[in-house]
């Protein structure tokens, strides 16, 4: 249980173009769901923090219009990078707030397996 | 100084080895969290505690809380045990505090 994809897995794109990428909860629903951006050999940076039917919070520094996101729905988010640069290339990694159950009081993140993106 | 710690960073064991990477944090916590990233990226949640030991298979999470420290354990490696092992603090809140991981390497 607790599965999150992420699609696509790997996207090379021209710059100036966007790029829109899908994180799904598969078999469980995720009120909150995180975006990271991982560097070679760095640890993860998160991004921004979703929650379903409302705005993103996003980290100190990273830009909302260049990075746009939304999760419409308890299962699905997506990460749109706005007209991609070379300095955008990076790996994105989405993870979803678990469905609880451990008697904590915050849940644990499941984790998608990432889009490598590739800016021209 | 991170928030969270880890070593060694860069670990090589042979096969059938015991291993242990050690995590100290500096903030209270609420949870424990041990990640494993594969050589591809995908990242496996291995455990979330909060006091004491858990044990899956060869892989054991232990933690002092008064200590502030935690140590994964691996028993009779591997080399599909091979990589980049995160230990990660949750304090107060949703967000993870990573630390910088240890890249495991172990040979046949």
């Amino acid at each position: 249980g607790a599965v999150v994809s992420q699609h696509p897995s790997r996207v090379i794109c021209k710059s100036g173009t966007s790029v829109k990428i899908e994180c799904r909860s598969l078999d469980f629903q995720a009120t909150t769901m995180f975006w990271y951006r991982q560097f070679p050999k760095k640890s993860l940076m998160l991004m921004a923090t979703s929650n379903e039917g409302s705005k993103a919070t996003y980290e100190q520094g990273v830009e909302k219009d260049k990075f746009l996101i939304n999760h419409a729905s308890l299962t699905l988010s997506t990460l749109t990078v706005t007209s991609a640069h070379p300095e955008d290339s990076s790996f994105y990694i989405c993870s979803a707030d678990g469905p609880g159950g451990g008697g904590l009081p915050y849940n644990e993140q499941f984790f998608g397996p990432g889009t490598r993106l590739t800016v021209l | 100084k991170n928030e969270v710690e880890q070593s060694p960073q860069n670990l090589t064991a042979q096969e059938g080895e015991f291993i242990t990477i050690n995590c100290s944090y500096s903030v209270g916590i609420s949870a424990l969290h041990w990640l494993q990233q594969h050589p591809g990226g995908g990242i496996v949640s291995l455990f979330m505690l909060s006091s004491g030991k858990k044990k899956h298979g060869r892989l054991i999470a232990t933690i002092n809380i008064q200590e502030k420290h935690s140590s994964l354990h691996i028993t009779a490696s591997h080399p599909r045990d091979s990589a980049v092992y995160i230990c990660a603090a949750t304090s107060g809140t949703y967000k993870y505090i990573f630390g910088t991981g240890t890249r495991l390497k172990v040979l046949a």
